[in-house]
């Protein structure tokens, strides 16, 4: 079966400190992965898309990378800022036409001034 | 950029009443999909369609229909709602499969 798991489930952290969140899934035949962002009762926003050729993304502080080989995919946020506190999902697409997002159920993240 | 809306915000339902959640794109996206997300949960697949007029079960489709009758909408009924129902519901949508999925704000949905 294909899961995907997110470790730890809560994190928190001071202002300034650089952090990883763990992603991890067990069929490492995905097509992509993604990580989002979930702020309290907001929809989810889309931070970065890996496809599983590639190593790694960027974008701005966030660096997220993909080990298709171990089933591990990291999202390192830099120099974290209060406005980073969120709930982090990462979600597995395995292809095909269905396009279905196998999520994780996230890392809630608390960034204390 | 109004991007994924959906209606409404919050529904209180009785045991034994149908609704719809509505949800429409501005995008021009083919593929739409609803989610639930249930508490300390990931978010299960509901129905997904890839295009006008096709539709298709995911995961969690019981209790559920859907309709896809322009590119833009995709609403979601709920027959005879049972407590199990009670979520938070999202409407997603992405030009093809695999892209980046774009989310509306959700819908709070609570049966009793």
């Amino acid at each position: 079966k294909q899961e995907v798991t997110q470790i730890p489930a809560a994190l928190s952290v001071p202002e300034g400190e650089n952090l990883v969140l763990n992603c991890s899934f067990t069929d490492s035949a995905i097509y992509n992965l993604q990580w989002f962002r979930q702020d309290p009762g907001k929809g989810l926003t889309s931070l970065l898309l890996i496809q599983s050729s590639q190593r790694e993304q960027t974008s701005g502080r966030l660096n997220a990378s993909l080990d298709k080989s171990s089933g591990r995919s990291t999202l390192y946020i830099a120099a974290s800022q209060p406005g980073d506190s969120a709930t982090y999902l990462c979600a597995a697409h395995y292809g095909g036409s269905q396009g279905n997002l196998i999520f994780g159920k996230g890392t809630k993240l608390s960034v204390k001034p | 950029n109004a991007g994924v809306t959906q209606t409404p915000k919050f529904r209180i339902l009785k045991i034994g009443q149908s609704m719809t959640l509505q949800c429409t794109q501005d995008m021009n996206h083919n593929y739409m999909y609803w989610y639930r997300q249930d508490p300390g949960m990931g978010l299960k697949l509901i129905y997904y369609s890839v295009g006008a007029g096709i539709t298709d079960k995911g995961e969690v489709p019981n209790g559920y229909n859907v309709s896809r009758s322009t590119t833009e909408d995709f609403p979601l009924r709920l027959e005879l709602a049972a407590p199990s129902q009670t979520s938070v519901y999202f409407c997603a949508s992405s030009p093809i499969s695999g892209n980046t999925i774009y989310f509306g704000e959700g819908s709070w949905l609570t049966v009793v």
